[in-house]
């Protein structure tokens, strides 16, 4: 079965600190590609998504993610967290042609010291 | 906007009740689905429907049941709820094409006792 995974499940980094959430899925495949972010108390809300095109996806927020098809890897990015980006982030892929369900991670929950 | 509401932020059932959570969207989404999400197991999906009437067995159904009767209407039952259905639910629907962005509502945490 597909599968998808985030190596780190819980982060904690300094404000202004770099940060890299790794997700790797399972299939070799057509995918479009998500990352999702939960804020304490808040639904689950899309920070970008890749569907074609530029492997390099910019979201909101000033996060990005890069699709690399070879290595089945779609990992977030941000170069200077702020304490506001404390959150549970989540990883989610669709398999083309299997219809709209999205296969996600366990989540990573990043804590950010101010 | 759109958005998906839940009828319940909070519930709290007793071991047997049956329970409905109840989701609704207002995009004219044909995709809905329900999840649930517990802590390290990220989100499992239960159940999703593509229209009305039609639905699908997601990794965990056992337990669980749903209706769709409206497109914009999706009801996720737990015929006779039990201790280990304590969770967070997720309401979340979709367009029937790519790339099938998921737009989710505020969960309802349920709790068994």
């Amino acid at each position: 079965a597909q599968s998808v995974s985030q190596h780190n499940h819980h982060v904690i980094l300094s404000e202004a600190a770099s940060l890299e959430l790794g997700c790797n899925y399972s299939y070799g495949g057509t995918v479009n590609l998500f990352w999702y972010v939960q804020y304490p108390g808040q639904h689950l809300q899309l920070l970008l998504k890749y569907f074609s095109g530029d492997p390099l996806v910019k979201g909101i927020k000033g996060f990005e993610a890069e699709f690399i098809k070879s290595k089945f890897s779609f990992n977030l990015r941000k170069p200077s967290v702020q304490w506001s980006d404390t959150a549970e982030y989540f990883c989610a892929v669709n398999i083309y042609n299997q219809g709209g369900k999205l296969i996600f991670g366990q989540g990573t929950e990043l804590s950010v010291k101010p | 906007d759109v958005k998906v509401t839940q009828s319940s932020r909070y519930l709290v059932k007793r071991t047997g009740e049956k329970v409905f959570l109840e989701c609704v969207q207002d995009m004219d989404h044909e995709n809905m689905f329900w999840y649930r999400q517990d802590p390290g197991l990220g989100l499992r999906l239960i159940y999703f429907s593509y229209d009305v009437k039609m639905k699908e067995k997601g990794d965990i159904p056992e337990g669980y049941s749903v209706s769709r009767e409206k497109k914009e209407r999706f009801s996720l039952i737990l015929e006779s709820a039990s201790t280990n259905q304590t969770s967070m639910y997720l309401c979340a629907s979709s367009l029937l094409t790519a790339p099938y962005e998921q737009y989710f509502g505020p969960g309802t945490r349920l709790t068994v006792t």
